[in-house]
């Protein structure tokens, strides 16, 4: 089975910093690779999605991620994160099966 | 744009007695799953649902769970014997084909 690593599970920064959240993921083949963003007391929704092609992402908010195939890593990056960003961040891997993996969430806190 | 749907949004129960959780995928989807997420901790797949059947599931989903598409348009999870341990977020998704999943807001489960 598929396991996904998110390797911060809690990251507290100032506004405007820099972010960069990792995610690795364990099957070889051929994966589709996903961030959701879950906000307090809402549900998860889609920050970026990579099927194929070019391997920088870019999604929604002006969040991007980068695919590294040798590293089985899928990581989330903001140039300079706003207060309302903070959220829990999942990284999640698909198969081309049927179910998604995630991975346990990284909670992101951003003081004004 | 459409949205998955979930109801209620918040169950209480007593350990022992049986819940349906029901979720209205998008219309043209085809492919249902439930996830939950125990406070704190990952999003864990439950069951996949295509084409009337069930096409996957994990360990979680044991005897006590099942799942159902009544009318065309609900997909409902029924837990027969809640225990505490099934206290949780259980999110519904629905996708159309090898692309992102489409999240319901969920419904947070508290056994008692």
């Amino acid at each position: 089975a598929q396991s996904v690593s998110q390797h911060n599970h809690h990251v507290i920064l100032s506004e405007a910093a820099s972010l960069e959240l990792g995610c690795n993921y364990s099957y070889g083949g051929t994966v589709n690779l996903f961030w959701y963003v879950q906000y307090p007391g809402q549900h998860l929704q889609l920050l970026l999605k990579y099927f194929s092609g070019d391997p920088l992402v870019k999604g929604i908010k002006g969040f991007e991620a980068e695919f590294i195939k040798s590293k089985f890593s899928f990581n989330l990056r903001k140039p300079s994160v706003q207060w309302s960003d903070t959220a829990e961040y999942f990284c999640a891997v698909n198969e081309r099966s049927n179910q998604f993996y995630f991975g346990t969430g990284t909670s992101l806190t951003v003081i004004p | 744009e459409p949205e998955v749907t979930q109801t209620p949004s918040h169950q209480v129960t007593q350990m022992g007695q049986e819940v349906i959780l029901r979720c209205v995928p998008i219309s043209n989807h085809l492919y249902f799953y439930w996830y939950r997420q125990i406070l704190g901790q990952k999003v864990e797949f439950l069951v996949s649902f295509y084409n009337n059947e069930i096409s996957e599931k994990s360990e979680i989903f044991d005897d006590q769970f099942s799942v159902e598409r009544p009318d065309g348009s609900n997909f409902t999870l029924k837990i027969r014997s809640t225990k505490l341990e099934d206290s949780a977020m259980y999110f519904c998704a629905s996708r159309r084909d090898y692309n992102e999943q489409f999240f319901g807001p969920g419904t947070r489960l508290t056994v008692l």
